[in-house]
């Protein structure tokens, strides 16, 4: 079936170091949308991607959208502690269709140490 | 704030029983959906609904049901619980329930089963 596979699992970085994780979708993706989760809380939306090649930023975070949609991925560059939590990719149940439901990766657990 | 509201926070029960998990989701969302989060295991889509109306189903157990009432609030049915059931489980609310609207989570039911 369908998966949506998240790399790495773990990451610990030292504060001020980046940090990426890569997102990679068995099929075609009409849209990706990013999470973090913070320990102990819930998945809280961070962007959605649409466009081949699609690249966002949000202050230190940037977003990518892979050029064939099928795989994305997120870069924090100098890390802080408030950046700790669980970073998890979501795509479409199915490439075009008007279901709603999404995907998700299992995430990556983001550690930083000050 | 989310604006989508779970409750209980927290569900502790005995193996063979039926617990009721409730959500209401943010002011104008027609899509609610629940999602299960083990340990690890990212977060699995259980089902979502759209006005009333069930719209996809995921890897829901036989033994789970849920429903959307006329108000929009949902309840998700837990029965012959299994200690393999213990997770978080969230419930997430849309705009029009399309794989383009973000989802918003509230901040989960932790369910233990001993």
């Amino acid at each position: 079936g369908q998966q949506v596979m998240q790399i790495p699992q773990y990451q610990h970085v030292q504060e001020g170091e980046d940090f990426t994780t890569y997102c990679n979708s068995s099929t075609t993706l009409s849209n990706i949308q990013w999470y973090k989760q913070r320990p102990g809380g819930h998945p809280v939306f961070l962007i959605q991607l649409v466009k081949s090649g699609e690249v966002k930023k949000q202050k230190r975070l940037t977003f990518q959208f892979g050029e064939a949609k099928k795989n994305s991925s997120l870069h924090i560059t100098a890390t802080q502690t408030t950046d700790v939590g669980t970073y998890f990719c979501a795509g479409p149940q199915n490439y075009g269709g008007s279901q709603g439901n999404l995907i998700f990766g299992k995430g990556t657990k983001l550690s930083v140490k000050p | 704030d989310s604006g989508v509201t779970q409750t209980p926070k927290h569900l502790i029960t005995a193996t063979g029983q039926r617990v009721t998990l409730r959500c209401s989701p943010r002011s104008g969302d027609l899509s609610v959906y629940w999602y299960q989060q083990s340990l690890d295991q990212g977060l699995q889509f259980l089902i979502q609904y759209y006005n009333g109306e069930e719209r996809a189903k995921g890897n829901i157990l036989e033994r789970f049901s849920a429903q959307q009432f006329p108000d929009l609030h949902s309840e998700l049915n837990l029965s012959s619980l299994e200690l393999g059931d213990s997770a978080l489980y969230f419930c997430a609310s849309s705009a029009i329930g399309d794989s383009t609207s973000p989802l918003h989570f509230g901040n989960g039911t932790r369910l233990t089963v001993t």
